[in-house]
């Protein structure tokens, strides 16, 4: 199985609605980051979580990390096309040293 | 705001050449780090640097494979003799401290191995 699993794979929104991508690991973690990325370019940082029930927002997306589950949910209220992209979970596992291991990608279209 | 940068963007190079990826890692960072990106797969850790030598490598990065701080600014990827099944996006990384903090990417070098 994989350590690190996101879902869905796809996602195709409304304008306007919300949505909400999970990232499950099958270890402990130390911080669980989200990433954005366009096809075929660089890797844009959203947001870094380090504690259980920690949230962060930053406009209109929004981040938790449940540490009992092991897992963060990224939620965007009100999505619009400028969303759009490959949303991707990195995480930094208490087994391993100070790699991120990466989720396959959730990737997000924005109907206008 | 500081950000890595990498050169060059694309790199097309033919199977059994050499090629040297470079990266500009941000200046009061002490750690580094190389990821790439098969097209449509997953970003997978490549190695990662700290005070003059590789404290982390996965499997991938065997023997043609090498990094380098030549200075006190760049930090290199060199790929010995390149394969076909090595076209990838590289990126490096670079952080403030080992946990709980932000790995930096750079936008990346589009490797293409022909």
């Amino acid at each position: 199985s994989q350590e690190l699993e996101q879902s869905p794979q796809s996602l195709i929104v409304q304008e306007g609605k919300n949505l909400t991508i999970n990232c499950t690991s099958s270890k402990t973690l130390y911080g669980l980051y989200w990433y954005k990325q366009k096809y075929g370019e660089g890797l844009i940082f959203l947001m870094m979580l380090q504690k259980g029930g920690e949230e962060k927002s930053h406009e209109k997306i929004t981040a938790k990390l449940d540490e009992k589950k092991q897992q963060s949910s990224l939620h965007i209220t009100a999505s619009q096309p400028s969303h759009a992209g490959i949303y991707l979970c990195g995480a930094d596992m208490w087994e391993y040293g100070n790699k991120l291991v990466f989720g396959a990608g959730t990737i997000l279209r924005v109907k206008s | 705001e500081p950000e890595v940068t990498q050169t060059p963007s694309h790199q097309v190079t033919q199977m059994g050449q050499e090629v040297i990826l470079r990266c500009v890692p941000i200046s009061n960072h002490l750690y580094f780090y190389w990821y790439r990106q098969i097209l449509g797969q997953k970003v997978e850790f490549l190695v990662s640097f700290y005070n003059n030598e590789i404290s982390e490598k996965s499997e991938i990065f065997d023997d043609q494979f090498s990094v380098e701080r030549p200075d006190g600014s760049n930090f290199t990827l060199k790929i010995r003799s390149t394969k076909l099944e090595d076209s990838a996006m590289y990126f490096c990384a670079s952080a403030r401290a080992v946990r709980w903090n932000e790995q930096f990417f750079g936008p990346g070098t589009r490797l293409t191995v022909l």
